[in-house]
């Protein structure tokens, strides 16, 4: 079947870096999106890969390798406010159905 | 605020009971996505719409359906409904079918089934 596997939870200090990883089983993989959805909330785009490699916007950054069928969203100077869940997403063939992971729950400590 | 509008915000109903969901794209997007988010299944994709025609099937049931008016306006109709169907359920919209990477969600519309 099509999966995608991220961890559950992860926990991180402010100011840290954190790395939320997500690997996916798919027949006609088109590219990954990484949303966030805080609690109460609706999904956020924050960014999205097609090629391999590193995207980066601001704090955030996501990398995607297609030969391992692995990607993650990197999380730098983190903040209070970045507690929240993010799925990756993985789009199918670009005109196709759109699969979501189940989510990590990020806490972050002061 | 994302642009994308929903009603209503919270829907309480009984089983074997029929609903609609309305969402409103933001200006300009031609293509909208229903997602069903449930703690047990997470965020599960139903179905696209682009420009009035359907474009996209994910994991929708057949007592789902959905449709895209002229005015860009959509809306899922749940039937028959059952404790299951509980779950909170978005749209979301892009400019563009082939934008399926970039999408914006609305806030979201929180079903009850009793």
């Amino acid at each position: 079947g099509q999966s995608l596997e991220q961890p559950s939870e992860v926990t991180a200090v402010e100011g840290a870096i954190v790395q939320i990883n997500c690997t996916y089983q798919t027949s006609g993989f088109y590219g990954l999106s990484w949303y966030q959805q805080h609690d109460g909330g609706a999904p956020t785009f924050l960014s999205y890969n097609a090629l391999d490699g590193l995207e980066e916007t601001g704090r955030f950054s996501s990398f995607l390798s297609r030969s391992d069928s692995y990607g993650y969203l990197l999380l730098q100077e983190l903040q209070m406010k970045d507690s929240a869940s993010y799925f990756c997403a993985a789009l199918m063939n670009r005109d196709d159905k759109i699969i979501f992971g189940k989510g990590t729950r990020l806490h972050i400590l002061p | 605020d994302s642009g994308v509008t929903q009603t209503p915000k919270h829907l309480i109903t009984a089983t074997g009971q029929r609903v609609t969901l309305r969402c409103s794209p933001r200006s300009g997007d031609l293509s909208v996505y229903w997602y069903q988010q449930s703690l047990d299944q997470g965020l599960q994709f139903l179905i696209q719409y682009y420009n009035g025609e359907e474009r996209a099937k994910g994991n929708i049931l057949e007592r789902f359906s959905a449709q895209q008016f002229p005015d860009l306006h959509s809306e899922l109709n749940l039937s028959s409904l059952e404790l299951g169907d509980s779950a909170l359920y978005f749209c979301a919209s892009s400019t563009s079918p082939t934008d399926t990477d970039t999408q914006y969600f609305g806030p979201g519309t929180r079903l009850t089934v009793l």
